[in-house]
């Protein structure tokens, strides 16, 4: 069981935003910064935020991510079919000294 | 552009071993640790353990402690995850990533290796 919480799936319709939360505790989220990565399936996971609310190039600025406390989000604005995919957050843990991945959230594009 | 390479796909009997490639391009082998994390058919991602290929320093995830080891060959830039006394639960897809530094982003990854252990 992941130690950092998402919700299983999401959905929303296009143009709609979606939010995608993770939350975990004083020795990850808020001691550490949160990554997001996007896995389409059959694919590698993609690095689409790191240092909580930093894009790298190439990733279109209708993703967006924040903390708060104990708390990493992702957020997804003007959605589109192509966001489909498996989206998981990951922060290394000061306790565990190893990273922790979120177990997890599936969009769903309706 | 930077490149993370893995080796193919490999089945292996309970008990094996298996071993892992994984040959960066594109920058500075040493200048980067490499980590690995695997993931099973429908399930999430789980992380391994990290390598720096510059000191060969090395860290586990508990669970895998005493079965793992991860190397290098810096005269290939290249990154080895060796995992032992396979079972039926290891079956999954591995894969490697480039972290600048602890607790910073892995990126990018390399394509993923499927192994499958079954007898």
């Amino acid at each position: 069981q992941s130690v950092l919480t998402q919700p299983p799936s999401a959905s929303g319709t296009p143009g709609q935003k979606v939010t995608i939360s993770c939350s975990g505790s004083r020795s990850n989220i808020v001691r550490q910064t949160a990554n997001w990565y996007q896995q389409v399936p059959g694919a590698a996971p993609k690095l689409l935020i790191y240092s909580n609310n930093q894009r790298p190039s190439g990733v279109p600025d209708r993703f967006s991510g924040s903390k708060s406390g104990t708390s990493a989000s992702l957020a997804i604005t003007g959605l589109q079919s192509e966001d489909e995919a498996d989206y998981y957050c990951a922060v290394w843990d000061d306790s565990l000294r190893g990273w922790l991945f979120g177990g997890g959230t599936k969009l769903t594009v309706l | 552009q930077v490149q993370l390479v893995q080796s193919g796909a490999e089945v292996k009997k309970p008990g094996a071993s298996v071993k892992v490639s994984c040959k960066a391009s594109g920058y500075t082998f040493t200048s980067y640790d490499i980590n690995w994390a695997r993931q099973a058919t429908g399930r999430g991602l789980e992380w391994m353990g990290w390598m720096n290929p510059n000191s060969g320093d090395t860290g586990y995830a508990q669970k895998f402690q005493g079965r793992v080891t991860m190397t290098r060959d810096t005269s290939i830039s290249t990154a080895y995850m060796e995992l032992s006394s396979l079972r039926s639960e290891d079956t999954a897809v591995y894969y490697c990533a480039r972290v600048p530094a602890k607790g910073d982003r892995f990126d990018p990854w390399g394509q993923g290796t499927l192994v499958t252990v079954s007898s």
